[in-house]
């Protein structure tokens, strides 16, 4: 089974900032990998899929990138409503999660 | 729009089975496949397994011997069963479009599943 590592576990950034979430896999996942963004109390949902791709109607500001084994979300300029937890999911070979980043403003 | 729904129990004793039901609308169960994911308090998604649009199921292996997904069509329902439930089963339960090579890009709103005396 594939496993994926997230991190930080938890990452603190002020309104405005730049902030990258990392997500590494145990072996290459090719590019077949989606980030959800999970509110509380909430569905997960999805940002990003197959590395790059912005889902229909998500803000510019989140992007995707990567290869082989590692992984990269990027928020370009930090909103309050962007405070969320954030998995990582590959399904190049069955599907599997990481276990989340949680983001907080500083 | 595509919308999907659980429902089930809240509350289900230990040892017994839990019986879940996803509603879909927007999207045919012939044309999109539907898997259930579930999530303990606190940490990540758990993939259980897939009804694939020709009626196949796919299930993970780790859930497997205790797992059965099936689908009434007509009705645009999928249903989840497990048995021999424990505490570690509880959690929400979540039913998700499943599209080839874009997944799970819907969900639903999830139930939360208690496994107590």
């Amino acid at each position: 089974d594939i496993q994926m590592t997230q991190s930080p576990s938890v990452l603190s950034a002020s309104v405005g900032d730049r902030v990258t979430l990392n997500c590494k896999a145990s072996q290459n996942i090719n590019k077949y990998l989606n980030w959800y963004q999970q509110n509380l109390g909430e569905a997960p949902k999805l940002l990003i899929y197959n590395t790059n791709n912005l889902q229909t109607g998500i803000p510019s500001r989140f992007s995707g990138s990567g290869s082989g084994t590692d992984y990269t979300l990027t928020i370009s300029s930090l909103q309050p409503e962007d405070v969320a937890t954030y998995f990582c999911f590959q399904h190049n070979s069955w599907y599997t999660f990481g276990a989340g980043t949680k983001l907080e403003l500083k | 729009q595509v919308q999907l729904k659980e429902s089930g129990p809240g509350l289900v004793q230990p040892s017994e089975t839990l019986s879940l039901t996803c509603t879909v609308s927007g999207f045919s169960l012939t044309s999109y496949s539907v898997s259930w994911v579930r999530q303990p308090s606190g940490k990540g998604p758990e993939w259980m397994g897939r009804m694939w649009y020709d009626g196949d199921t796919a299930y993970n292996s780790a859930l497997k011997s205790r797992l059965s997904i099936s689908r009434d069509t007509s009705k645009n329902q999928v249903f989840l069963k497990m048995n021999s439930l424990q505490t570690d089963d509880t959690g929400t339960y979540y039913c998700t479009r499943d599209r080839f090579r874009i997944p799970l890009d819907y969900w639903g709103q999830g139930v939360m599943v208690t496994v107590s005396s």
